[in-house]
């Protein structure tokens, strides 16, 4: 069974450019989570989708944003990217509506030079 | 909002021995509550959850504790082995009981090292 499938595993983009990441849920899996990893502030939480609806958004500016299609597939999109934009961007999936069960892909790594 | 505190932030220990990472929640509403295990270049992986109904949950060397009263839980490993190091998130979600849905917070890590 494959897992969640995280493209591209390394992104190196400059100050001030967008940049587009993709996330291929589990198979039948219908929520869909978006993290943030950073050495100084960990794990954080970014927005979550489940049937193509964000339920749920985090602390994060507008600049972050994203959406689910009807397969479930998922991307995240960041505009006018800052060097604290740099870090590990993490998606999870899980089969029911709610935060059990989330299986996390591998992430992207985001440079912003 | 919730606020998850995870200590110590690193643990080392002899291959065999116990270890044992705390975690305390600030919200009473919070009633899922996983455990993520963390290797280098890869996504956390879930190792074990407990809900708020139930006190204790064991998966063979891996048991979590959670005391509501208190609000925090606990993970323990018995007979670490080498392979057992790696960073350990503690997390916290209100699921259904809130509008959380699927956001956890997670605490800070608790980088394992077990040595041989």
């Amino acid at each position: 069974k494959a897992g969640v499938t995280q493209t591209p595993r390394y992104l190196i983009k400059t100050r001030g450019q967008q940049v587009t990441l993709s996330c291929s849920p589990i198979s039948g899996h219908r929520s869909v989570s978006w993290y943030q990893q950073t050495p100084g502030q960990g794990l954080q939480f970014l927005f979550e989708y489940f049937s193509e609806t964000q339920r749920n958004k985090g602390n994060f500016p507008g600049r972050f944003s994203g959406r689910q299609f009807s397969n479930s597939r998922s991307e995240m999109n960041v505009s006018t990217l800052e060097l604290g934009d740099s870090a590990l961007y993490l998606c999870a999936s899980s089969l029911g509506i709610m935060a059990d069960g989330y299986t996390f892909g591998s992430g992207t790594r985001l440079t912003v030079v | 909002g919730e606020n998850v505190e995870q200590h110590p932030s690193t643990l080392s220990v002899q291959e065999g021995d116990s270890a044992v990472i705390k975690c305390t929640y600030s919200d009473s509403a919070s009633n899922y509550f996983p455990w993520y295990k963390q290797e280098l270049g890869k996504g956390p992986q879930l190792i074990i959850d407990i809900r708020s109904n139930v006190g204790e949950k064991k998966d063979q060397r891996i048991a979590v504790t959670l005391n509501k009263t208190a609000k925090h839980f606990s993970l323990h490993i018995t007979e670490t082995q080498p392979e057992d190091s790696a960073v350990y998130f503690c997390a916290a979600s209100t699921g259904a009981g809130g509008t959380s849905y699927g956001k956890l917070t997670f605490g800070q890590g608790t980088i394992l090292t077990v040595h041989p």
